[in-house]
């Protein structure tokens, strides 16, 4: 199975922050890696989608690069509607894993 | 637009079973993989299997295999997850989600509650 690790696995952040979540496959996945925002109670939601490309209606303030075994989630300024919790998971074969999460939280 | 909507929460006994019911609306249900997500208590995301509507292929996790099975019904556009033998550490909150590549879709969520 191919692990996802995630760093760090909490984020404390200012409002206007630029944010970035790191996550690692333990082998070369290509381009087939998602990001998700979950805020608690809820759903996950989908953000990023082949590790790059923004799900319709996302704010352009996220963006997703990477390939292969590394790939960065980064939001340019942070707004309050982003304290939530982002997980990443690949996509290339099954099983489907997540990472571990990180949660970005009020400094 | 699509959705899809779940059965209400559960509480069962240790050594019961569990069916959580997931109804797609809005897309035609035969073109996604409904697939199943749990979530324990202030943890991660675990995918636990999915069902292909239009075959009714499933695949699942090894860790689910022998304990969980995945069906569906064209004609509700339902999909439906059920888990035996459960255990205290079944407790969470089971999602359904469709996923041509990702997932882009998902379910509020079910809260299974397992407890003597």
């Amino acid at each position: 199975d191919i692990q996802m690790t995630q760093s760090p696995s909490t984020l404390p952040a200012s409002v206007g922050d630029r944010v970035t979540i790191t996550c690692r496959a333990s082998q070369g996945i290509n381009s087939w890696l998602a990001w998700y925002q979950q805020k608690p109670g809820k759903a996950p939601k989908l953000l990023i989608y082949k590790a790059s490309s923004l799900e319709s209606g996302v704010p352009s303030r996220f963006s997703g690069s990477g390939s292969g075994t590394e790939f960065t989630l980064t939001i340019s300024s942070l707004q309050p509607d982003d304290f939530a919790t982002y997980f990443c998971q690949h996509y290339k074969i099954n099983p489907w894993t997540f990472g571990q999460g990180t949660k970005v939280e009020i400094k | 637009q699509a959705q899809l909507v779940q059965s209400g929460a559960e509480v069962k006994k240790p050594g019961a079973s569990v069916k959580v019911s997931c109804q797609a609306s809005g897309y035609p249900f035969t073109t996604y993989d409904i697939n199943w997500v749990r979530q324990a208590p202030g943890q991660g995301l675990e995918w636990m299997g999915y069902v292909h509507p239009d075959s009714g292929n499933t695949g699942y996790a090894p860790k689910f295999q022998g304990r969980v099975t995945m069906t569906r019904d064209t004609s509700t556009s339902t999909a439906y997850l059920e888990l035996t033998s459960l255990t205290s550490e079944d407790t969470g909150v089971y999602y359904c989600a469709r996923r041509q590549y990702n997932f882009d879709c998902w379910g509020q969520g079910t809260l299974v509650t397992v407890s003597s």
